[in-house]
Order: C-alpha cells, then structure tokens, then sequence
C-alpha cells in the first residue's frame, strides 16, 4: 500500500530536549515535505527536500532541521524544543514536487513541549 | 492579513443537503487551486484541483474559481455524513509544490 509513515503519532517532552520525528514514503518519490498545522492558521511548510541531500527552507523553519540522505526518509529534528513548536506536524510527499502532482500526506505526529 | 481567508465554522447541515465552502485570497499570482478533506486525527487527502478560473465537477463535489473575485467555492451535493470532516482550501503561484494553505472549515453533516 502506498503510503506516507510517520513515528510517533504522540511525543510530549520538555523544553530543550532534542527529539526526531521520522517520515518515511514507499512510493519512491522524490518531493519530501513538512508541514506543521495550528489552529485558524492552516498548515505551514517547516522545510521540503526536491530529491536527496537537497532541502530548502519553507514559510517556519526556525527552531527546526531536517536531512535527506535516503530517498524514502526525511526526518525532522528539533534540537532543542521550546513551547511554541507544540503543534500537530505532518510529513506529506510526491513524485516530484510538482503543483498538479497529489501530495501524500502522513497521519501526523502530535507534539506536546512542556 | 492572511493570505487565505477560511470561515472556520463549524458548518453543520442535514443529511442531504448541499453543503458551500469558500476561500478568499488576496494574491492574484495565485494560479492553482485545491481543495483537501481532513479527517479527525488524519493527513489531509487532495480532493479536488482547479488551474485558473472555472468550474470543475467530480462525482458530487464542484469546485468553482472566480480569479476576478478572488474567490474560490467548493460544493458537495448529496451530503453525507461521511462528508464531516475540515476542508483545507490551499493554492499556488506557480508549478512547483508551493502551497498556501487556508486555515480550514469543519463541517458535520448530521443523519
């Protein structure tokens, strides 16, 4: 089944500990995304990677890094957490990043930083 | 400003009834339009996509684009309660993967 995996669904931490939230596609595409969603602002683009060891920056990047050293992974990493990054995040992807391409999305991870 | 106004409801109709969403933007670069159905505690999934002005039907979705206006529709014929879930509306400038993303209207359809 094609689909986009993200790990874990839930992570609650504490201000300052680094964490990973990991995504990973089956399709072999090469556009990677994140996104993170809050309420009344809709989704905000973190980073997005157009093939591997490419990624650029989106509309949130502060306070976030993300690598692409494997077509299928694209890991997102919080060095170190603060309150405002507790938010509903998304990892989506498609062939190759293409407007009129569908874009997968992954079923989220909901971050909680105390 | 946002760049993508959303009411964000909830919009709540009877089963079986025609259910209007709409968008308003306030870049006219914005050439490609979607519409995406998330539900509870799920991705958003592309429902519908629109380039320039127009309408588009599928099954018993329409979308319609009014770039004079700014202003884009989606409409859902038949409802279903099925059909509650938040609609995301989000749009482009260009063919890259941009998207710009309206904060989303939850709507319930009730049996």
């Amino acid at each position: 089944e094609a689909q986009v995996t993200q790990n874990p669904r839930y992570l609650i931490t504490v201000t300052g500990k680094k964490l990973t939230v990991t995504c990973s596609q089956n399709m072999n595409h090469e556009y990677m995304s994140w996104y993170r969603q809050d309420p009344g602002l809709g989704l905000r683009q973190i980073y997005y990677s157009m093939n591997v060891e490419v990624t650029d920056k989106g509309d949130v990047p502060e306070g976030y890094k993300v690598s692409r050293k494997e077509k299928r992974n694209f890991p997102l990493i919080l060095e170190s957490p603060s309150p405002n990054q507790t938010s509903l995040y998304f990892c989506a992807s498609s062939l190759f990043g293409r407007t009129n391409e569908k874009l997968f999305f992954g079923s989220g991870t909901q971050l909680s930083v105390l | 400003q946002k760049e993508v106004e959303q009411d964000p409801g909830p919009l709540s109709v009877p089963e079986g009834a025609i259910v209007s969403l709409n968008c308003t933007y306030s870049n006219s670069a914005f050439q490609y339009f979607m519409w995406y159905r998330q539900y509870s505690r799920k991705g958003p999934e592309l429902l519908m996509y629109t380039y320039s002005s127009g309408n588009k039907e599928d099954g018993r979705f329409t979308a319609q684009v009014d770039k004079s206006s700014k202003y884009i529709s989606l409409f859902i014929r038949d409802s279903q309660p099925s059909d509650s879930a938040t609609y995301l509306c989000a749009m482009s400038k260009a063919a890259g993967n941009k998207l710009t993303f309206g904060g989303g209207t939850r709507v319930l359809v009730k049996p």
